[in-house]
């Protein structure tokens, strides 16, 4: 089946730091081009980061950048987002999101809930 | 960074109706435009790629056009499952920005 799967989100306090993982199934992880988009409560939708194949290039959200992380494990067919320096505008659903080889978004995960909040 | 905006803001229509929808690039992003449908505690579904070309299983009724910096998504017949916030997307760059939605509500 091929699913997207996040998983890490939770209560943090602002300044603190997550971890977020994406575990992908039933396609050549490797293959793709990945991201994270995420959606603040009661928002829309906000790119955030996007890593390529072999992570040769990434690419941040400038409210985001010096912050967040995007990082890959093809052996473990893996997606992770390393969250530091958290802030209350970090609270959102986070999405894990391939990129069709075309460039638009074409699988979504569930999404995982940040709360940055004291 | 390429902003996109999306006109109206909301969007009341009676079923049966058609809905046109509007999504402006603050530059050219040739034909790489996608359209998405979120419905409440969903995620989001593709709808349109490549400005104009239906994802898989995505009745005829909708419909995207336009190029450059000006796109339209159109729904020729409202359905009641058709009630959503709609998104622009581009993807000339691999940053992917939205548009901010369209809420289209029943009238």
């Amino acid at each position: 089946q091929v699913q997207l799967v996040e998983s890490g989100g939770g209560l943090v306090k602002p300044g603190g730091s997550l971890r977020l993982s994406c575990a992908a199934s039933g396609f050549p992880f490797s293959d793709y081009y990945m991201s994270w988009i995420r959606q603040g409560p009661g928002k829309g939708l906000e790119w955030v980061s996007y890593i390529s194949t072999r992570s040769s290039f990434t690419n941040y959200a400038d409210s985001v950048k010096g912050r967040l992380t995007i990082s890959r494990d093809d052996a473990k067919s893996s997606l992770y987002l390393q969250m530091n320096s958290l802030r209350a505008e970090d609270t959102a659903v986070y999405y894990c999101v391939r990129y069709a080889r075309g460039g638009w978004f074409d699988l979504w995960g569930q999404g995982t809930l940040v709360t940055v909040s004291s | 960074e390429i902003v996109m905006t999306q006109s109206p803001a909301t969007l009341s229509v009676s079923p049966g109706e058609r809905a046109t929808l509007s999504c402006r690039a603050s530059r050219s992003v040739s034909s790489s435009l996608a359209w998405f449908q979120q419905k409440p505690g969903q995620t989001p579904r593709l709808l349109i790629y490549a400005t104009s070309t239906r994802a898989t299983g995505i009745p005829a009724r909708f419909s995207g056009s336009g190029s450059g910096t000006e796109f339209t998504l159109t729904i020729s017949s409202l359905q009641s499952e058709d009630f959503a916030v709609y998104y622009c997307q581009q993807y000339n760059d691999w940053s992917g920005t939205f548009g901010q939605g369209t809420k289209v509500e029943i009238k």
